[in-house]
C-alpha cells in the first residue's frame, strides 16, 4: 500500500459526459500527479500541482482539467468525454516539488461507452 | 522527440535465476531515472531511483545501472521470485521541467517456478 489513495475505483459513463476522479496523497507529500495509461499510449502524464499550484503540464487535452485542494487532495475533471478517454488514470504523490520518488495509487479505472 | 523505450517486451526466467531488463533513452538532458514495477490491477510500483550522476545504485536484491555514453538504463534482479512476475517501467525526468515522468512501453516479467 503506498498511502495514496483514489476513489471511485471503477467509474463506467456515457459519450459526452462529465466525471471526476479524486486523489488523496501520502501524508505529508505536497505534490500530486496525474497520469494516464492506456493500451496504445502507455503512461502519459498529465499534470501535476504542487501546495495548490500547478507546477508542470503533460499533453493534457483541454477538456480535462485539475486542482489542488488546501487540505492537498486533488481532483482530476474529465468533460465530453469520448470513447478514446477510456483508461486507467493514475494519481502519484512526492514530498517535494521535483518529481523524486513518486508513489502511485491503485488508480481509477474509466470506462466510457 | 522525447522516448523511453524498452528493447525487450517480454522477458521469462527460471526461479533463482537472475533478471535483467533493460532500457533505451532518448533525451540526453534527463537527470533522473526511475523503475517501477505494476502487478496486475495495481499502480506502478517505486521500485529504484539513479541520478545522472550516478552509474549504479543497489538496493535491496535489486541493481540499477546508468550507461549515460549509450542512454541505456538496466535494472538487475538478484535470484528471481514468482512474485517478481510483473510489468516492469522504466521513466526519466528532467530537472527543469518539474515532475514529469517519461515512461517507456514496459517489460513483462514472468518468472517460472
Amino acid at each position: 500500500d503506498s498511502g495514496v489513495t483514489q476513489t471511485p475505483k471503477h467509474l463506467i459513463t456515457a459519450t459526452g459526459q462529465r466525471v471526476t476522479l479524486r486523489c488523496s496523497p501520502r501524508s505529508g507529500d505536497l505534490s500530486v500527479y496525474w497520469y494516464q495509461q492506456s493500451l496504445d499510449q502507455g503512461l502519459q502524464f498529465l499534470i501535476q500541482y504542487y501546495n495548490g499550484e500547478e507546477r508542470a503540464k503533460g499533453n493534457i487535452l483541454e477538456r480535462f482539467s485539475a486542482q489542488q485542494f488546501p487540505d492537498l487532495h486533488s481532483e482530476l475533471n474529465l468533460s465530453s468525454l469520448e470513447l478514446g478517454d477510456s483508461a486507467l488514470y493514475f494519481c502519484a504523490s512526492s514530498v517535494g516539488n521535483r518529481g523524486y520518488e513518486q508513489y502511485f495509487g491503485p488508480g481509477t479505472r474509466l470506462t466510457v461507452t | 522527440g522525447e522516448s523511453v523505450g524498452l528493447h525487450l517486451p517480454t522477458l521469462s526466467v527460471q526461479e533463482g535465476d537472475n533478471s535483467i531488463i533493460n532500457c533505451a533513452y532518448s533525451n540526453s538532458a534527463s537527470d533522473y531515472f526511475i523503475w517501477y514495477k505494476q502487478e496486475s490491477g495495481k499502480g506502478p510500483q517505486f521500485i529504484i531511483d539513479i541520478r545522472s550522476n550516478m552509474d549504479k545504485r543497489q538496493g535491496q536484491r535489486v541493481t540499477v545501472l546508468l550507461n549515460k555514453t549509450v542512454k541505456h538504463l538496466s535494472l538487475q534482479i538478484a535470484a528471481t521470485q514468482p512474485g517478481d512476475s510483473a510489468v516492469y517501467f522504466c521513466a526519466e525526468m528532467v530537472y527543469n521541467q518539474g515532475g514529469k515522468l517519461i515512461f517507456g512501453q514496459g517489460t513483462e516479467l514472468s518468472v517460472k517456478p
